[in-house]
């Protein structure tokens, strides 16, 4: 099955700075790569998503590119203010397959 | 669109108690999934289901988990015997899948605690 590996566990940025977190995926047939944001005691929240069928898709301050080959895919978070510190979580999916594998999370702390 | 409804929010039982957690999906979406969330072993996905059917079980823990889906607009996670290591929180997630595969939305979750 899936494996989906994220890194790293935590990460510290400056308010202003960019954060980066990096995930990689086993199996060559997933397809399907949403990124979620979690807060505090609340519930994981899509932030973005992205198809094989693109290399990257960008939404105001966050990103994600996406290496078929290297089977690994990225999120960018640019200008970082605090309201971006939470847990932030990758997933892999195929086309018929409902499921979704997920990483392992990254604590994101901006520090003002 | 009121999102996923889960009920109760939070939850306090002793041990040996049974536990059932409700969940109402988004409406026109055909797959639910189940998960419990720890910080010792982060998101994990217990059961989910497609057309009401369930597809695959195989992260429920054991026999003292199941659950059910009786129609398109409600799932039971039930826990009979609960045990302490049983406390966590449970998320219900429901998408759409057709073709292609479609995010998923979480509901608020139930924060499980076992005594």
């Amino acid at each position: 099955g899936e494996n989906v590996e994220q890194h790293p566990s935590t990460l510290s940025v400056q308010e202003g700075d960019s954060a980066v977190i990096k995930c990689t995926y086993s199996d060559s047939a997933s397809n399907y790569f949403p990124w979620y944001k979690q807060e505090l005691g609340k519930r994981p929240q899509l932030i973005i998503d992205i198809r094989s069928n693109v290399g990257e898709k960008k939404d105001q301050r966050i990103a994600v590119t996406l290496n078929k080959t290297a089977k690994h895919f990225s999120l960018h978070i640019t200008e970082t203010q605090p309201e971006d510190s939470a847990v932030y979580f990758c997933a892999a999916s195929k086309t018929g397959a409902n499921n979704l594998f997920f990483g392992t999370g990254t604590r994101l702390t901006v520090i003002p | 669109d009121a999102g996923v409804i889960q009920s109760p929010r939070h939850e306090v039982t002793e041990m040996g108690q049974e536990v059932t957690l409700r969940c109402k999906p988004i409406s026109g979406h055909n797959s639910l999934f189940w998960y419990r969330q720890t910080m010792m072993r982060g998101l994990e996905l217990l059961i989910y289901f497609n057309n009401n059917v369930p597809i695959d079980d195989s992260g429920m823990p054991e026999d003292r988990f199941s659950a059910k889906m009786p129609n398109a607009s409600f799932s039971t996670l039930k826990i009979q015997p609960s045990e302490p290591r049983d406390s966590a929180v449970y998320f219900c997630a429901s998408s759409f899948t057709a073709v292609i595969q479609e995010t998923q939305y979480f509901g608020p979750g139930t924060r499980l605690l076992v005594l």
